[in-house]
């Protein structure tokens, strides 16, 4: 049974702070790995995607990759009251498309 | 920018009634995919779909369910004699590209209610 835990918060951090957002997964043979935010009542939104170990940045995100702690975490720098939503993990195996979501991590940045 | 649209954004239907939820998937995608979120829960996979074919399929895509490309723009989902629990948020994705891996898009969903 493939699974991806998140923990559910929610976390609370001051706007401009940096938010850390963290996924486990048990599947060894995970091989790609997404950040989707979703707004609440609205569809997941792809933030970020990382393949191999480290890090990887885009603008004030940061997903960072450890394959061997079967861990994924986003970073999100500057944290802004509109970056306030749930964020999913979403991990997929080497050959398959389906995708194994977390429950999310509810983020609330306060202005 | 290209994006996933699914019609209708709401669908209310009386159990045992068939529900057929339609999706165009970004254009020069090749992977289509259906999954749900109960109200609360995680996002659940369904299918996928890929050269005129189912490729993949959860536990929970039964005999119920059922998926299908009419024409070269749309991608539906068809739900057979639908049941309370078939109540969720549909959503469609698409990824472009032969690697499985590639990132899925989702459109903006369709909330079914089943009374």
């Amino acid at each position: 049974q493939k699974e991806v835990e998140q923990n559910s918060g929610p976390l609370s951090v001051p706007e401009g702070a940096i938010a850390s957002l963290n996924c486990t997964y048990s599947d060894r043979g995970s091989q790609s790995f997404f950040w989707y935010r979703q707004y609440s009542g609205k569809s997941p939104e792809l933030i970020m995607f990382i393949y191999s170990n480290g890090d990887k940045e885009d603008g004030r995100f940061t997903a960072q990759l450890n394959k061997a702690s079967q861990y994924v975490s986003l970073l999100i720098r500057d944290s802004q009251p509109s970056d306030s939503a749930t964020y999913l993990c979403a991990v997929n195996m080497e050959g398959y498309s389906t995708l194994t979501f977390g429950k999310g991590t509810m983020l609330l940045v306060s202005p | 920018e290209p994006e996933v649209t699914q019609t209708p954004s709401h669908q209310v239907t009386q159990m045992g009634q068939e529900v057929i939820l339609r999706c165009v998937p970004i254009s020069n995608h090749l992977y289509f995919y259906w999954y749900r979120q109960i109200l609360g829960q995680k996002v659940e996979f369904l299918v996928s779909f890929y050269n005129n074919e189912i490729s993949e399929k959860s536990e929970i895509f039964d005999d119920q369910f059922s998926v299908e490309r009419p024409d070269g723009s749309n991608f539906t989902l068809k739900i057979r004699s639908t049941k309370l629990e078939d109540s969720a948020m549909y959503f469609c994705a698409s990824s472009e590209a032969e690697r499985s891996n590639q990132p899925q898009h989702f459109g903006d969903g369709t909330r079914l209610s089943i009374l």
